[in-house]
C-alpha cells in the first residue's frame, strides 16, 4: 500500500525558512516523478513543484521560483522542499503527491499534509 | 484568481445528478486530454476521482464521470449521496508556461 508522510511544517516569520520532508513507502520511489501541492482555504489547490524520478528535471510554479527548491533522496525514499524567503501567501497545507501510474499527469496518492504558517 | 473557472457552489438532492463545469483555455484544457478531478472533504487530503478527462481510478464509484468539450471539462455525479458532499477541484496540464498544472478554484457541493 502506498504511503506518503509529510513533516517539517510549522510557524515561521516572513522571510524565514523551512524544510519539508516526505517519506514514501509501498512502491518503488525511484520510478516516479514526485510533486508538492499546497492548499489554502481561500485559493484552493495549487501545484508547487515537481521532480523527475532521476532528479534530472525540476519544475516550479512562478510564484516560488528562486525561493523554493525541490529535491529527493531515492535510497531513503524521501522527497524534500526547501522553502526560503517565505511570505504570508505561502501559508498553506503542503501535500506530497504521486501520480496514479508512472508517467501519468495526475496525483493518485497524497500524504496527509503538513501545515506551514507564515506570520509575525 | 484561479486559472480554471469553476462555479463556487452547486447543490442537489439525494438521488439527483449534478454537473460541475471547469472552463480553461486553448493552452490548457483545450490542448491536453490531461484533465483530472479531485474530491476534498474538510481537513482531508484530496482524492483523485477522474483522470485523463474520463477515466476512473479503481475504487471510485461509477456514479462519477468526466467529459470535455473544447476548453471546458465537466464532472457529473449521478445518484447523489450524502457522502458526496465535499469540495471538488478540476486540474489540467498546462505545458511549460508559468505553471505546469493549473487548478480550478473549487466547487462546494451541498447535498440537500
Amino acid at each position: 500500500e502506498v504511503h506518503l508522510v509529510e513533516s517539517g511544517g510549522g510557524l515561521v516569520q516572513p522571510g524565514g525558512s523551512l524544510r519539508l520532508s516526505c517519506v514514501a513507502s509501498g512502491f518503488t520511489f525511484s520510478d516516479y516523478w514526485m510533486s508538492w501541492v499546497r492548499h489554502t482555504p481561500g485559493k484552493g489547490l495549487e501545484w508547487v513543484a515537481n521532480i523527475k524520478n532521476d532528479g534530472s528535471a525540476r519544475n516550479y510554479v512562478d510564484s516560488v521560483k528562486g525561493r523554493f527548491t525541490i529535491s529527493r533522496d531515492d535510497p531513503k525514499n524521501s522527497l524534500f522542499l526547501q522553502m526560503n524567503s517565505l511570505r504570508a501567501e505561502d501559508t498553506a497545507v503542503y501535500y506530497c503527491a504521486r501520480a496514479l501510474y508512472s508517467g501519468n499527469s495526475d496525483w493518485g496518492y497524497w500524504g496527509l499534509g503538513t501545515l506551514v504558517t507564515v506570520s509575525s | 484568481q484561479s486559472a480554471l473557472t469553476q462555479p463556487a457552489s452547486v447543490s442537489g438532492s439525494p438521488g439527483q445528478s449534478i454537473t460541475i463545469s471547469c472552463t480553461g483555455t486553448s493552452s490548457d484544457v483545450g490542448s491536453y486530454n490531461l484533465v483530472s478531478w479531485y474530491q476534498q472533504h474538510p481537513g482531508k487530503a484530496p482524492k483523485l476521482m477522474i483522470y485523463e478527462v474520463n477515466k476512473r481510478p479503481s475504487g471510485v464509484s461509477n456514479r462519477f464521470s468526466g467529459s470535455k468539450s473544447g476548453n471546458t471539462a465537466s464532472l457529473t455525479i449521478s445518484g447523489l449521496q450524502a457522502e458526496d458532499e465535499a469540495d471538488y477541484y478540476c486540474c489540467s496540464y498546462a505545458g511549460t508556461r508559468s505553471t505546469n498544472w493549473v487548478f480550478g478554484g473549487g466547487t462546494e457541493l451541498t447535498v440537500l
